[in-house]
């Protein structure tokens, strides 16, 4: 039983389409985040949600918008992708805003050509 | 001030080996300093944390020791092994901030 699951986990696409990742979590958690891994592994928060709520927005594109449809799940649509964006993305999770403990997902690379 | 400065980029043991790995700070507001492994090809895991009350804390083999004055801190394993080979990420995050601060990893690799 994967706790936080996302995808696809991979995904190679031309520049200026759209494209969506996905992201569930079956651990009941209320908070959930995206990462972007870049090609040096510098992991950086871009946004976090609390009960589909967003609360976190790390100056992010706003090419890039994350959608909680319900609190186990939460994607992220990024429009006209560019050669920039290609990085791995985590989804993350935690049992709510204050709790420390963040489990992630396996990942999505992405691949802008 | 949000930044959290790690060292060394990379690091090669040999097995047994006790590496060191070293983060330092400077928002003194930072309240929660965990550490993540991460293997190739998975996400990062929560490995150990520890919060400013305690100058050292210790889980197994992984061992965080904490300098509040200093605003560092930093990993060791001890008897290191080869399954211990990843990149080993400190973070950092204010209870008021709601998110985490990552260093920019160190890769490990233990050698038979």
């Amino acid at each position: 039983d994967t706790a936080v699951s996302q995808t696809p986990k991979y995904l190679v696409t031309q520049m200026g389409n759209d494209k969506s990742i996905k992201c569930e979590q079956n651990l009941g958690h209320d908070t959930m985040y995206w990462y972007k891994q870049d090609s040096k592994k510098f992991l950086k928060i871009m946004f976090s949600y609390n009960n589909k709520e967003l609360i976190i927005n790390e100056t992010v594109p706003n090419r890039f918008s994350p959608k909680s449809p319900d609190k186990a799940h939460l994607n992220l649509h990024i429009n006209s992708l560019e050669l920039g964006d290609s990085a791995v993305y985590f989804c993350a999770s935690s049992l709510d805003r204050a709790s420390d403990t963040q489990y992630f997902g396996p990942g999505t690379r992405l691949t802008v050509l | 001030q949000q930044q959290v400065k790690q060292s060394p980029q990379s690091l090669i043991v040999q097995k047994g080996g006790i590496p060191i790995i070293n983060c330092a700070y400077e928002n003194t507001a930072f309240d929660y300093f965990p550490w993540y492994q991460q293997f190739p090809g998975k996400g990062p895991a929560l490995l150990i944390a520890i919060r400013p009350d305690v100058s050292e804390k210790k889980e197994g083999r992984f061992t965080i020791s904490f300098n509040k004055s200093a605003k560092q801190f930093s990993l060791h394993i001890m008897d290191s092994q080869p399954g211990d080979s990843a990149t080993y990420f400190c973070a950092a995050s204010a209870m008021v901030a709601d998110k985490l601060i990552f260093g920019t990893g160190t890769r490990l690799q233990v050698f038979p």
